[in-house]
C-alpha cells in the first residue's frame, strides 16, 4: 500500500529565510507525487507536481521540489519564505489508473517577522 | 474554470440527523473523488466517480454513507443518522481521466460539527 511520511509537523522560520520540507513516500512503482497547501477553512491547493522526466520541478508561488528515487523522497523548498506561505502543507503519492492519492499528515508552517 | 464547488461551508446538526452535501466539479471534469479530513490530519479518501459510475469506496465508508453522481455532474455525499466522529470537514475533488496522470483539484470543503 502507498503511503507518505511527512516528519515535521511543525515548522517555523523567519520571513526571508529559506524553507525546506520533508516528505518520504513508499510505493512499489514509479509514484505520481504532488504537493498541495491549504490555508485554514479552505480547500488544497495544487502547488507542484511530478510524474516522470526531470527530478527538479518547479511550482507555483516560488516553490519547487525535487524526486529523489534513491531515498523515497520529494522534499519541498523554497528559497526565501513570506508572510504570505503560513499555511499546512499536504505531500500526496497517487497511483495509476484513477490517481487514487494518499496525503501525508501535513506540516504547518509559521512564519515569523 | 470556476473551480470546484461545495456547498454548504458549513453544516451544524445534532447527533442522529441526516445530512447531505453537494459537490459541483470543475465542468470538463470526469473523475470525482470524496475525501474526510479530520483535524490535524491529511484528506482521507473515501470514494470516486468515474462520470456516473462509482468506482470504489473506502473502508471508511460505512453504510450510514452514500453518494452519488446521477448525472455525471455535480455528485452529493449523505450521512444517515449521523455521529459525533462524523465531525470532520468534507472535500471534494475533481480531475480529467485522460493521460491517467491528471491533478486532482479540490474545492474549499464542508465543515460538518455534530452537536
Amino acid at each position: 500500500a502507498q503511503s507518505v511520511t511527512q516528519p515535521d509537523i511543525h515548522i517555523t522560520v523567519s520571513e526571508g529565510a529559506s524553507l525546506e520540507l520533508r516528505c518520504n513516500y513508499s510505493y512499489g512503482a514509479t509514484p505520481y507525487l504532488f504537493w498541495y497547501v491549504q490555508s485554514p477553512g479552505q480547500g488544497l491547493q495544487l502547488l507542484l507536481k511530478y510524474f516522470s522526466g526531470d527530478t527538479l520541478v518547479q511550482g507555483i508561488k516560488g516553490f519547487e521540489a525535487e524526486f529523489k528515487r534513491s531515498q523515497s523522497s520529494f522534499n519541498l523548498r523554497k528559497p526565501s519564505v513570506h508572510w504570505s506561505d503560513a499555511a499546512e502543507y499536504f505531500c500526496a503519492v497517487g497511483s495509476g489508473g484513477y490517481q487514487k492519492v494518499t496525503f501525508g499528515t501535513g506540516t504547518k508552517l509559521q512564519v515569523i517577522p | 474554470d470556476t473551480g470546484v464547488s461545495q456547498n454548504p461551508r458549513h453544516k451544524i446538526t445534532k447527533r442522529g440527523q441526516n445530512v447531505t452535501f453537494r459537490c459541483d466539479p470543475i465542468s470538463e471534469h470526469n473523475r470525482l473523488y470524496w475525501y474526510r479530513q479530520t483535524l490535524g490530519q491529511g484528506p482521507e479518501f473515501l470514494t470516486y466517480f468515474q462520470n456516473e459510475a462509482q468506482l470504489e469506496k473506502s473502508r471508511l465508508l460505512s453504510d450510514r454513507f452514500s453518494a452519488e453522481r446521477p448525472k455525471g455532474s455535480f455528485s452529493t455525499l449523505e450521512i444517515q443518522r449521523t455521529e459525533q466522529g462524523d465531525s470532520a470537514m468534507y472535500l471534494c475533488a475533481s480531475s480529467l481521466a485522460e493521460g491517467g496522470n491528471q491533478p486532482q483539484h479540490f474545492g474549499d470543503g464542508t465543515r460538518l460539527s455534530i452537536l
